[in-house]
């Protein structure tokens, strides 16, 4: 079956940019997406398609693309965004929805 | 605005059944897929089941098959999962969310509910 691996944790000083990897076989070929989980609460997607970002999403949310891997970047981080980070694919080959590790950012 | 609410969850004996049902509002509900996706506690998510808009294609993560069927009543905007043979690592809140758009390899999912908790547990 497909695997996404995303690092476990992300420190950042508030202020300061964020970057959240994403591997997997072939990624490349395929649209990646990211969801933003904060304690207690339902995912919301932050980006789609690699780096579209939905309404009301701020533009310090913004995705990219290279190779095998793909990266959610935070600009200019704050309090608000400590919160665990999912990427997401669909696998034509399966037929199956895939969704990384997780990545749990803390602003120090 | 889209609204999704889950319901039916609660606990459970291991090998039991449950039924999970799931209320939309805010758009036309027969024209989008929708998918549940679960998440055990402390864990990360992870993709159960998905419907086309018209309830004609489903797909279904491994650890599911032949356990578990989604269905949908687009008439009462109500998604549903079916949980049968439930096992302790089954235990998860599950939420069900909307596909931005109707075929069931719609790429990713823009809205999602709170979420049902299901405990598998003697």
């Amino acid at each position: 079956s497909y695997v996404l691996t995303q690092p476990p944790s992300v420190s950042v000083a508030p202020g300061k940019t964020a970057s959240i990897t994403c591997g997997g076989n072939n990624l490349g070929s395929k649209s990646v997406h990211w969801y933003q989980q904060r304690p207690g609460q339902a995912p919301v997607l932050v980006i789609f398609h690699d780096n579209d970002r939905p309404s009301g999403i701020p533009e310090r949310f913004s995705g990219s693309k290279s190779g095998n891997t793909a990266t959610l970047i935070i600009s200019r981080v704050e309090a608000g965004d400590e919160a665990d980070y999912y990427c997401q694919v669909w696998d034509n080959s399966s037929d199956h929805y895939v969704f990384g590790t997780g990545t749990e950012v803390t602003v120090l | 605005e889209v609204q999704l609410v889950e319901s039916g969850g609660g606990v459970v004996e291991p090998g039991g059944s449950l039924r999970l049902s799931c209320v939309a509002s805010g758009f036309t509900f027969s024209n989008y897929a929708m998918t549940w996706v679960r998440q055990a506690p402390g864990k990360g998510l992870d993709w159960v089941s998905i419907t086309s808009g018209s309830g004609g294609t489903t797909y279904n993560a491994d650890s599911v098959k032949g356990r578990f069927t989604i269905s949908r009543d687009n008439w009462k905007n109500t998604l549903y999962l079916e949980m049968n043979s439930l096992r302790v690592e089954d235990t998860a809140v599950y939420y069900c969310a909307k596909a931005p758009s109707f075929s069931s390899n719609s790429y990713y999912f823009d809205y999602w509910g709170r979420g049902a908790l299901v405990a598998v547990s003697s």
